[in-house]
C-alpha cells in the first residue's frame, strides 16, 4: 500500500515562526498536493507539484511556499505564521494514472498559531 | 466549470437506519468519480470508485453507481452503525487533480 506520512500529527507555534511541514511518501508518485481544512469550508487547494522542482499554485497560495527537492518528499512552508493559518493540513499524492486510482492522503497535522 | 455537489450536512441518523448522501457533478468528458471517508482526528481514505458510467463501486457495504444522464454519484448503505461516524467526500477527477465536494458530516446514534 501506498503510504503518505506527515511528520507531525499535531503542532503548535508562534505568530511570525516560519512553519515546515513535511510530507513523504514511498510510491514514487509523481504528484503531490498539499491542502488545508477549516470547518464549513471543505479542502482547498494550496500548492501542487507534478515533478521534482516544479511547483504550481492552487487556489489559496497567499502565505504558503514549497519545495519539492526530491521526488518522495514536498514541504509546505508558512514563511511567518500568523493565526488565520492555524487550520488541518492535508498531503496527498498520486501517480500520473489519477483517473483509476485517486490520491492517497497522509494523517493530516493539525496547525495551531498562537 | 468542473464541480461536484454533495447534500449539506450535518446528517444524524440511528444505528440500522438507510443511508443516502447525495452527490451531483458538472464535468466535460467522463470523469472518474470518488468517494474519500475522513474519521475523525485522520486523513481521508477512499472508500469507493467507478471510472464509467453505470459501474458500481462499493466497499464496507457502501455503494454507489456512476449515473451519467443524472450526473450523479449517490452513497447508499442498507444499514449504518455508529462506526460509520465520519465525514464523507465526493470527488471527481479533473485535469490532473480531483475537485472535491465540501464533505457531509455523519454521525450515527446508538
Amino acid at each position: 500500500d501506498v503510504k503518505v506520512t506527515q511528520s507531525s500529527r499535531y503542532l503548535v507555534k508562534r505568530t511570525g515562526e516560519k512553519v515546515f511541514l513535511e510530507c513523504v511518501q514511498d510510491m514514487d508518485h509523481e504528484n503531490m498536493f498539499w491542502y488545508r481544512q477549516d470547518p464549513g469550508l471543505g479542502l482547498r487547494l494550496i500548492y501542487f507539484s507534478y515533478d521534482v522542482k516544479m511547483k504550481e499554485k492552487g487556489d489559496i497560495p497567499e502565505g504558503y511556499s514549497v519545495s519539492r527537492e526530491k521526488k518522495e518528499r514536498f514541504s509546505l512552508i508558512l514563511e511567518s505564521a500568523s493565526t488565520n493559518q492555524t487550520s488541518m493540513y492535508l498531503c496527498a499524492s498520486s501517480s500520473p494514472d489519477m483517473y483509476n486510482y485517486g490520491y492517497t492522503f497522509g494523517s493530516g497535522t493539525r496547525l495551531t498559531v498562537v | 466549470g468542473n464541480s461536484v455537489t454533495q447534500m449539506e450536512g450535518p446528517v444524524t441518523l440511528s444505528e440500522e437506519a438507510f443511508l443516502t448522501i447525495n452527490c451531483t457533478y458538472t464535468a466535460t468528458g467522463y470523469p472518474s468519480l470518488f468517494w474519500y471517508v475522513q474519521y475523525p482526528g485522520e486523513g481521508l481514505q477512499l472508500l469507493l470508485k467507478a471510472t464509467k458510467a453505470d459501474d458500481k463501486g462499493s466497499n464496507k457495504g457502501f455503494e454507489a453507481t456512476y449515473r451519467k444522464e443524472t450526473t450523479s454519484f449517490h452513497l447508499e448503505k442498507g444499514s449504518v452503525q455508529v462506526s460509520d461516524s465520519a465525514v464523507y467526500f465526493c470527488a471527481r477527477s479533473g485535469a490532473q487533480k480531483l475537485v472535491f465536494g465540501q464533505g457531509t458530516r455523519l454521525t450515527i446514534n446508538p
